[in-house]
């Protein structure tokens, strides 16, 4: 099956740092989406990515899909306590299986 | 735009019982996902419906069933309680499906099986 990697699991950060976390495929993806769960709160879409190297920007946020599309980043410039949470990778296979799973997630905390 | 919803938030139940869960969608979307968020397995996927017919399944046993309704609203049914069940269990609703649309989830109902 499909494995999804996710690292680092834990992040701890000064506000104002950056933070980035990875997510890997052991196979080629045929698009991948990002989320993010707050403390006690349910997860909310934040980007879906589907071209090989592509890289969308949100404010802050940068996410990237690797060229051989079996990985991809999310990178956050000058953290604020409002980046709380958890942030999942979720993966759509190229099997022709449309099954969407879910990277273990980074947590990350602000030290402010 | 009403977000999705769930019914009930909270349940306690005892091993060996069954319970029923409630998801209704955001109006227009015809795909519910269910998942199962534990600290120790993450989120995991139950089942997709989609107009009513389930279109995907995750590697859950058979005690664990779903439906959906014609106005798109959906149940989950898990038979035969667990302690492995206690769990946060999610929906999420989308226009077209997981893959191909952004999914918009309830607040969960988080289940506590004694």
């Amino acid at each position: 099956g499909q494995q999804v990697m996710q690292i680092p699991q834990y992040q701890h950060v000064q506000e104002g740092e950056d933070f980035t976390t990875y997510c890997n495929s052991s196979t080629t993806l045929s698009n991948i989406q990002w989320y993010k769960q707050r403390p006690g709160g349910h997860p909310v879409f934040l980007i879906q990515l589907v071209k090989s190297g592509e890289v969308k920007k949100q404010k802050r946020l940068t996410f990237q899909f690797g060229e051989a599309k079996k990985n991809s980043s999310l990178h956050i410039t000058a953290t604020q306590t409002t980046d709380v949470g958890t942030y999942f990778c979720a993966l759509v296979g190229n099997f022709g299986n449309e099954k969407l799973t879910f990277g273990t997630g980074t947590r990350l905390t602000i030290i402010p | 735009k009403a977000g999705v919803t769930q019914t009930p938030r909270y349940l306690i139940k005892t091993r060996g019982q069954q319970v029923t869960l409630s998801c209704s969608p955001i109006s227009g979307h015809r795909s519910v996902s269910w998942y199962q968020q534990t600290p120790g397995q993450g989120l995991q996927f139950l089942f997709e419906y989609f107009s009513e017919t389930q279109r995907n399944k995750g590697n859950f046993p058979g005690r664990f069933s779903g439906r959906q309704f014609s106005n798109s609203r959906s149940e989950m049914n898990v038979s035969t309680l667990e302690l492995g069940d206690s769990a946060l269990y999610l929906c999420a609703s989308s226009l077209q499906g997981p893959p191909l649309s952004e999914q918009y989830f309830g607040p969960g109902t988080r289940l506590t099986v004694t």
